[in-house]
């Protein structure tokens, strides 16, 4: 069965620090893994990443993949209260004939960011 | 702003009642899911319309009823549902589905579904 595994579950941080969320995965037939925060309602796409090594940036947000190691990372630099939010992991699985038709998902990293 | 839109935001329902949630998007994307999300657990796959077509039916009660009546709209009838089917239902939306692309999804904000 295909998992995806995030942590720490929850991080409480002050203002102008920098956090790094953690995500594992094991599934058959990997073909990339998505980052999305997820706020008080729906998931908001971040990154989608398919090449290790490579680092994938966004303002104060990056994130890189180690296919190797089966693992990717999410860095947030200099934290805002603004950035308080869920941060989900996901990776396409399942399906047949090669189609990877669901995205599995992590439980998911709880970010608080005080003033 | 997201651009996939969902009625009711609420809906509080008895277990007898039929109400239906409603989704729509207009981004010209051929795939639309409904998720199930519980508290503090990550988003769960119900459904995937492809081409107006159910793909993926992800073995859910048939108390819950998709529907696609056209590329843009996805509707999920309830009916005799359950207090333990209370969450927060999430629709989304992908460019296309199947073969070896990566469903990229661009979620609605959710329309929460209490069942008394």
């Amino acid at each position: 069965e295909d998992k995806v595994v995030q942590s720490p579950l929850s991080l409480v941080v002050h203002e102008g620090d920098t956090v790094t969320l953690n995500c594992s995965y094991e599934v058959t037939n990997f073909r990339s893994l998505l980052w999305y925060k997820q706020e008080k309602k729906a998931p908001t796409f971040l990154f989608m990443l398919t090449s290790s090594g490579i680092e994938k940036k966004s303002g104060r947000l990056s994130s890189i993949l180690d296919k190797k190691e089966l693992f990717s990372i999410l860095n947030i630099t200099a934290t805002q209260t603004g950035d308080s939010a869920i941060y989900l992991c996901a990776v396409p699985s399942g399906g047949s004939g090669g189609s990877n038709y669901k995205l599995t998902f992590g439980k998911g990293t709880l970010l608080t960011v005080n003033p | 702003d997201t651009e996939v839109t969902q009625t009711p935001k609420h809906l509080v329902m008895g277990m007898t009642n039929k109400k239906s949630l409603k989704c729509e998007q207009h981004m010209g994307h051929r795939a639309m899911y409904w998720y199930k999300q519980k508290a503090k657990k990550p988003p769960e796959l119900m459904f995937v319309y492809s081409y107006e077509k159910l793909s993926i039916n992800e073995s859910v009660p048939s108390r819950f009823s998709p529907e696609c009546p056209n590329s843009s709209l996805l509707n999920l009838h309830l009916h005799a549902l359950q207090p333990e089917d209370s969450a927060l239902y999430l629709c989304a939306s992908s460019p296309r589905f199947g073969g070896n692309l990566v469903p990229e999804l661009f979620f609605g904000e959710g329309s929460r579904l209490t069942v008394l």
